[in-house]
């Protein structure tokens, strides 16, 4: 069975801090690794991830992927409180039902970030 | 540019009852999906579609028809309302393989 797997579920930390968030998967027909940001209402992409050990990058938020150990992280320089949210991991899975938009999400890691 | 648009935002329906979750955008993706969300058990899919008149079943797609007569819609219509139907609905859209676009949520309370 095709799962995900993100670590810790809940974080609290303060502001200014360094945090990284993880995600393993185990899958068939793996294609890309996607994460979300998601506050009071919709998810809001993040970064898609397609090849291991090719960091990208968004302001203070960067992530890689490692497709040997079947894992990836999310990392969050100097936290800031508008950083509070669910982060969500996704791996979109080729040819899953025909279509690679497809995703198995793993249950998020719900972060706060204290003044 | 709206995105994606999803109504309505909350309703409330007695077991049995039929209805129909809207979800249009204006983007031009073929790709468009319907995930529920449910405390402890992340996103699901329910169904996709990969254009007009294509559609498939996700993994959870019991209780749940689709249709897809035009590029912008993409309707979630519960058959027979169950207390499990409970949740919060989300349409996505997406390109390259890609699901880059939530809409903002459709909360359903099944009594």
């Amino acid at each position: 069975e095709d799962k995900v797997v993100q670590s810790p579920l809940s974080l609290v930390v303060h502001e200014g801090d360094t945090v990284t968030l993880n995600c393993s998967y185990e899958v068939t027909n793996f294609r890309s690794l996607l994460w979300y940001k998601q506050e009071k209402k919709a998810p809001t992409f993040l970064f898609m991830l397609t090849s291991s050990g090719i960091e990208k990058k968004s302001g203070r938020l960067s992530s890689i992927l490692d497709k040997k150990e079947l894992f990836s992280i999310l990392n969050i320089t100097a936290t800031q409180t508008g950083d509070s949210a669910v982060y969500l991991c996704a791996v979109a899975l080729t040819h899953y039902g025909g279509s690679q938009g497809n995703l198995i999400f793993g249950k998020g890691t719900k972060l706060s970030v204290k003044p | 540019n709206a995105g994606v648009t999803q109504t309505p935002k909350f309703q409330v329906l007695k077991t049995g009852q039929s209805m129909t979750l809207q979800c249009a955008q204006d983007m031009n993706h073929e790709y468009m999906s319907w995930y529920r969300q449910d405390p402890g058990m992340g996103l699901r899919l329910i169904h996709y579609s990969v254009g007009a008149g294509i559609t498939d079943q996700g993994e959870v797609p019991n209780g749940y028809n689709v249709s897809r007569s035009t590029t912008e819609d993409f309707p979630l219509r519960l058959l027979s309302a169950a207390p499990s139907q409970t949740s919060v609905y989300f349409c996505a859209t997406g390109q390259g393989g890609k699901t880059q676009y939530f809409g903002p949520g459709t909360r359903l309370l099944v009594l």
